[in-house]
């Protein structure tokens, strides 16, 4: 079974500034979907950013990337540029490639709350 | 288009009652996954239906089921409630097995007293 680790329970930084929220997973499979999503006050999860395992290139969408390192099983995403709307709790989670059974099961890690401070 | 709506956003129920929960997905959506979020054991999936067709289960007891209707809705059903079932109760929908992205519903509060 996967398993989808992430250390920190909270982080804070200064608005601005850049931080580092890491993850690391654990599977058998060489094929696979990360994502990184974010949970804030209104309990809706949004996808921040997604990584598929074959493409080497990290995924980058505006002010959040990620270094995704395959042979280490380590996922982290990087916010630069942090502004007080990107406090929330962030959550790291792996989906299987598969047309039958799971396609849909995400397996999510424990979360960091991240706080933004002016 | 209209988001994943879950419906009550919040529910107060008894212990040994039964709870039902109902899921839209977007217009167009054919899978629905189920997760339940606590604060001790984070976010767990419940189960997964595509096409009326439970796809995949967690490891949740039997007292949880759902189901999917031809039109995508979904519904889980907790039975003879416990404590501990008090959770925010997440629904996600995505086009289908090879669509890569879910999206979250807002989730309904379930609390048990």
């Amino acid at each position: 079974a996967q398993t989808v680790t992430q250390s920190q329970p909270e982080m804070s930084v200064q608005e601005a500034e850049t931080v580092t929220l890491s993850c690391t997973y654990d599977t058998s499979e060489s094929d696979y979907y990360l994502f990184w999503y974010k949970q804030p006050p209104s309990r809706q999860m949004i996808l921040v950013i997604r990584q598929e395992a074959y493409k080497q290139q990290n995924a980058t969408e505006n002010r959040f990337s990620v270094n995704f390192q395959k042979a280490a099983k380590s996922f982290s995403l990087k916010i630069s540029d942090s502004q007080l709307g990107d406090a929330a709790m962030y959550f790291c989670a792996y989906r299987s490639v598969g047309v039958i059974q799971g396609a849909q099961k995400l397996v999510f890690g424990q979360g960091t709350r991240l706080t933004i401070n002016p | 288009k209209a988001g994943v709506t879950q419906t009550p956003r919040y529910l107060i129920k008894t212990r040994g009652q039964q709870v039902t929960l109902s899921c839209s997905p977007i217009s167009g959506h054919r899978s629905v996954s189920w997760y339940q979020q606590t604060p001790g054991q984070g976010l767990q999936f419940l189960f997964e239906y595509f096409s009326e067709t439970q796809r995949n289960k967690g490891n949740f007891p039997g007292r949880f089921s759902g189901r999917q209707f031809s039109n995508s809705r979904s519904e889980m059903n907790v039975s003879t409630l416990e404590l501990g079932d008090s959770a925010l109760y997440l629904c996600a929908s995505s086009g289908g097995p090879l669509n890569t992205e879910a999206f979250f519903g807002q989730g309904t509060r379930l609390t048990v007293v």
